[in-house]
């Protein structure tokens, strides 16, 4: 069946540093590619729609320039946390759509400390 | 706009019990609803989907739900509870961008 895969599962960075998490598509091709933030014990919340060859479209009172958002390929979204502080430690999610059915990846658990 | 929302944050269940999770939507139009298991630190896992095809929709691992549109719910069961479905599980409605929209979760414990 298809898969997504993120990379990394998890990552620890300090405060101030930028982190970029891969999302990739592995036996399909993605135009589209969503992202999602968990904060714990509760749901996940879209973030943005990564579109290939194009500007991200960005959920209402997710920060663009905090978050960059990068599909250079169809295969390939990329989420690039940008001065990371505490508040931005989260789980990750990506997801591609083929046809009517939506493929997460593993997610990512960022800490920021 | 489309939205689901899972009454109950937390349900416990004995093991071999009847495992219900509560799930309603709401939208203008005929909705494209999952649901999906998270285990901790992992993932989404499909369980099942309704795409207006069978309104009784089976999943994986024994788990079934059902479409009602008079009562605008789509609530997930399983017979006989499991040690091993002991998880998360959130209800979801798709739109025509294919963005989800997930509810708030509930965290299902099986008691042995």
């Amino acid at each position: 069946g298809a898969v997504v895969s993120q990379h990394p599962s998890w990552v620890i960075c300090k405060s101030g540093t930028s982190v970029k998490i891969e999302c990739r598509s592995l036996d399909f091709q993605a135009t589209t590619m969503f992202w999602y933030r968990q904060f714990p014990k509760q749901s996940l919340m879209l973030m943005a729609t990564s579109n290939e060859g194009s500007k991200a479209t960005y959920e209402q009172g997710v920060e663009k320039d905090k978050f960059l958002i990068n599909h250079a390929s169809l295969t390939l979204s990329t989420l690039t946390v940008t001065s990371a502080h505490p508040e931005d430690s989260s789980f990750y999610i990506c997801s591609a759509v083929r046809t009517t059915e939506a493929f997460f990846g593993q997610g990512t658990r960022l800490t920021v400390v | 706009a489309q939205s689901v929302t899972q009454l109950g944050s937390h349900v416990s269940v004995s093991e071999g019990a009847l495992v219900l999770l509560r799930c309603n939507y709401s939208s203008s139009v005929p909705p494209y609803l999952f649901w999906y298991v998270q285990y901790p630190n992992q993932g989404l896992q499909l369980l099942l989907k309704y795409t207006s095809a069978a309104t009784l929709v089976k999943g994986i691992n024994g788990f079934e739900a059902e479409f009602k549109k008079s009562e605008t719910s789509f609530h997930l069961t399983k017979p006989s509870a499991h040690m091993s479905d002991a998880a998360e599980y959130f209800c979801a409605v798709k739109n025509t961008g294919n963005q989800f929209y997930f509810g708030t979760g509930t965290s299902l414990t099986v008691i042995p």
